[in-house]
């Protein structure tokens, strides 16, 4: 199976401040890398996939770069609806696995 | 608009099936491929299984596999996820997500969730 990390597990920032968020493939995926929102209570929120493509509707703040085994997810200027959890998910092979998700919280 | 909807959670105790069910609406459902995703109270997102628009292929996940069946009516817009022999570590709310097959299966639209919970 391959596993997928994340990092940081969660970090603090400030409204207006640029976020980037780090995900690592246990082997090569290409660029069948998903990066997904989650509010709490609410259900996840397709943002990019195929490592850069942005989900439509979803605004340009948000940006995904990578291939094989490493990916960013960036936020270039950060608000306060984007105070949420961050998950990185493989689609290369079955079984699809998860990151275990970044926190992102108000400073 | 894309609605996906899921039905039938509650309260099992261990060792019980549970049926959930997503209806779909606002899309062409025998188009797509269609998956459950869990997430377990206060953790992370785990695929638990997937199935192609014309039910050819089935994946699922080793920990639900012999126990769980995923299924789709495409008459009826529905998607299916038969859980037999449940164990307390299936609690979770489980979603279901509309797969892109063109690009890998990659998961576009979610549910609002069914919560599973399991205990004696």
């Amino acid at each position: 199976d391959i596993q997928m990390t994340q990092s940081p597990s969660s970090l603090s920032a400030s409204v207006g401040d640029r976020v980037t968020i780090t995900c690592r493939a246990s082997q090569g995926i290409s660029d069948s890398l998903a990066w997904f929102q989650q509010k709490p209570g609410k259900a996840p929120k397709s943002l990019i996939y195929a490592a850069y493509r942005l989900q439509s509707g979803v605004p340009s703040k948000f940006s995904g770069s990578g291939s094989g085994t490493d990916f960013t997810l960036t936020i270039s200027s950060l608000q306060p609806e984007d105070f949420a959890t961050y998950y990185c998910q493989q689609y290369n092979s079955y079984p699809f696995t998860f990151g275990p998700g970044t926190k992102v919280d108000i400073k | 608009e894309v609605q996906l909807v899921e039905s039938g959670g509650g309260l099992v105790k261990p060792g019980g099936s549970l049926r959930l069910s997503c209806a779909a609406s606002g899309f062409t459902f025998s188009s797509y491929s269609m998956n459950w995703v869990r997430q377990a109270p206060g953790k992370g997102l785990e695929w638990v299984s997937s199935i192609s628009s014309g039910s050819t292929y089935i994946y699922y996940a080793d920990s639900v596999k012999g126990r769980f069946t995923i299924s789709r009516d495409n008459a009826k817009n529905s998607l299916y996820l038969q859980m037999n022999s449940l164990r307390v570590e299936d609690t979770a709310l489980y979603y279901c997500a509309r797969g892109i097959a063109a690009a890998g299966n990659y998961f576009d639209y979610w549910g609002q969730g069914a919560l599973v919970t399991v205990s004696s």
